[in-house]
């Protein structure tokens, strides 16, 4: 079965743009997690959402937004992009939200380059 | 909030055997995973404790102990492939993941 599909892989924006970032969920998981990736940062969680509703959400400034759609697809948005937003994002989704089953499956993940 | 911590880096040979530690403090502790990430890849699980003790799988094995809030994995064996970054991450009751900010490995010949 298809895995966790991320789109775009690669971007390139400039400060004060805005991007939205694209997750299709392994068919069946219902809970997606988006994650930002940075050389100095480590593996940084954003939010969780389960059902269309975010359920948990890290310590990110309100520009990183997000959004769960009905067949579970994930979207997240960050506006008025900084130098600092520079990092590969990475979307994992698993199949409930027990955490015994919890077993992140991730992708690829897009790689967002703020100039 | 929780705390994880990892070493940054570690160097083993080929066909050794090596230990990479983790020890966090978290509320609410319900489980703590160990993946792999290589280079410019995907993190890919590896493997899963809830109870205290040693989980076995094949060349890869992971200890847990709650009460010290620590845990290892051990790689065995040790191949050139297992060159990759390891992380750790603990799950809370409340379902969020929260990793370590990871250990790189590098297996020399």
């Amino acid at each position: 079965k298809a895995g966790v599909t991320q789109t775009p892989r690669y971007l390139i924006k400039t400060r004060g743009q805005q991007v939205t970032l694209s997750c299709s969920p392994i068919s069946g998981h219902r809970s997606v997690s988006w994650y930002q990736q940075t050389p100095g940062q480590g593996l940084q969680f954003l939010f969780e959402y389960f059902s269309e509703t975010q359920r948990n959400k890290g310590n990110f400034p309100g520009r990183f937004s997000g959004r769960q759609f009905s067949n579970s697809r994930s979207e997240m948005n960050v506006s008025t992009l900084e130098l600092g937003d520079s990092a590969l994002y990475l979307c994992a989704s698993s199949l409930t939200r027990d955490p015994g089953a919890n077993v992140l499956t991730f992708g690829a993940g897009s790689r967002l380059t703020v100039l | 909030g929780q705390n994880i911590d990892q070493p940054t880096e570690m160097t083993a040979t080929e066909g050794a055997i090596v230990q990479i530690n983790c020890t966090y403090q978290t509320s609410g502790f319900n489980g703590l995973f160990w993946y792999q990430q290589h280079a410019g890849e995907a993190p890919t699980f590896l493997s899963y404790n809830v109870l205290d003790g040693l989980e076995e799988k094949g060349r890869f094995s992971s200890f847990l102990s709650r009460s010290k809030g620590y845990s290892y994995l051990l790689l065995k064996e040790l191949q050139m492939k297992d060159s990759a970054s390891y992380l750790c991450a603990v799950n809370t009751n409340a379902g969020k993941s929260t990793f370590g900010d990871g250990t790189t490995l590098t297996v020399k010949p």
